[in-house]
């Protein structure tokens, strides 16, 4: 049974640079055909995507956090990060790291859904 | 690119069945049958029930269905219990350059 946990600190200055970790456990990032993603929910419940990432770390962004955001992939720690740039209020939320199966070969058949979620992490961006 | 559209709040009796809407457009939901739809309980993440607009995950109950018509998709909950009680979220692949949007989020109510 996968299960995700991401790690990271909780509050951060606005202009700061936010960075979360994701560890996979369970099994290896590479397997299953599956792309590994950053979703964040606003208070008050609006969902976002962030952006994801391949094991061989191609990796696709919001168009509107291109400029800022940064996924990377760690096979040998079977973790996958986020870092974000000069966050302001705007980017308060929980964040989420998921297992999204974009078509293809994924093992599990979910075919287009997140169907793995850590518990989320809650960042605050105070002025 | 904007999200996908739901009502804010949908409620229903236990044993009925309600149905939560999901608008998109031509772009999204209109051409792509990369529905998908969670549930999200206080304090909980969101949790998959719905795949591929109608398909759904092993241990999904099959009171709950999905169904597409044109731009729109819905989540059908059939004999509503008391644990229904939650925020339902869709998803659409997009092909705009974002790949994946949501809607908004209905709150189902048991009354």
């Amino acid at each position: 049974q996968v299960q995700l946990q991401e790690s990271g600190p909780g509050l951060l200055k606005s202009s700061q640079t936010l960075s979360l970790t994701c560890t996979v456990h369970g099994d290896p990032i590479s397997s299953g055909g599956y792309y590994w993603t950053w979703i964040r929910q606003y208070p008050g419940r609006g969902l976002e995507w962030i952006g994801y990432i391949y094991y061989n770390g191609d990796a696709y962004y919001n168009p509107s956090l291109k400029s800022r955001l940064t996924i990377s992939v760690d096979r040998t720690k079977n973790q996958f990060s986020l870092r974000l740039n000069s966050v302001t209020a705007a980017d308060t939320a929980v964040y989420f790291c998921a297992r999204y199966c974009s078509g293809g070969t994924c093992d599990s058949g979910h075919q287009f859904g997140v169907d793995v979620w850590g518990q989320g992490t809650t960042v605050t961006v105070s002025s | 690119q904007s999200a996908l559209i739901q009502p804010p709040s949908v409620s229903g009796s236990p044993g009925q069945s309600v149905t939560l809407s999901c608008t998109g457009t031509r772009s999204d939901v209109g051409s792509y049958n990369r529905v998908s739809w969670y549930q999200q309980s206080p304090g909980a993440a969101p949790k998959l029930i719905i795949y591929e607009v109608n398909n759904r995950p092993s241990g999904v109950p099959d009171r709950f269905s999905g169904s597409k018509s044109g731009t729109t998709a819905s989540l059908t909950i059939s004999g509503l219990q008391a644990e229904d009680e939650a925020d339902y979220y869709c998803s659409s692949y997009t092909s705009s350059s974002t790949y994946v949007i949501f809607g908004g989020g209905t709150k189902l109510t048991v009354l």
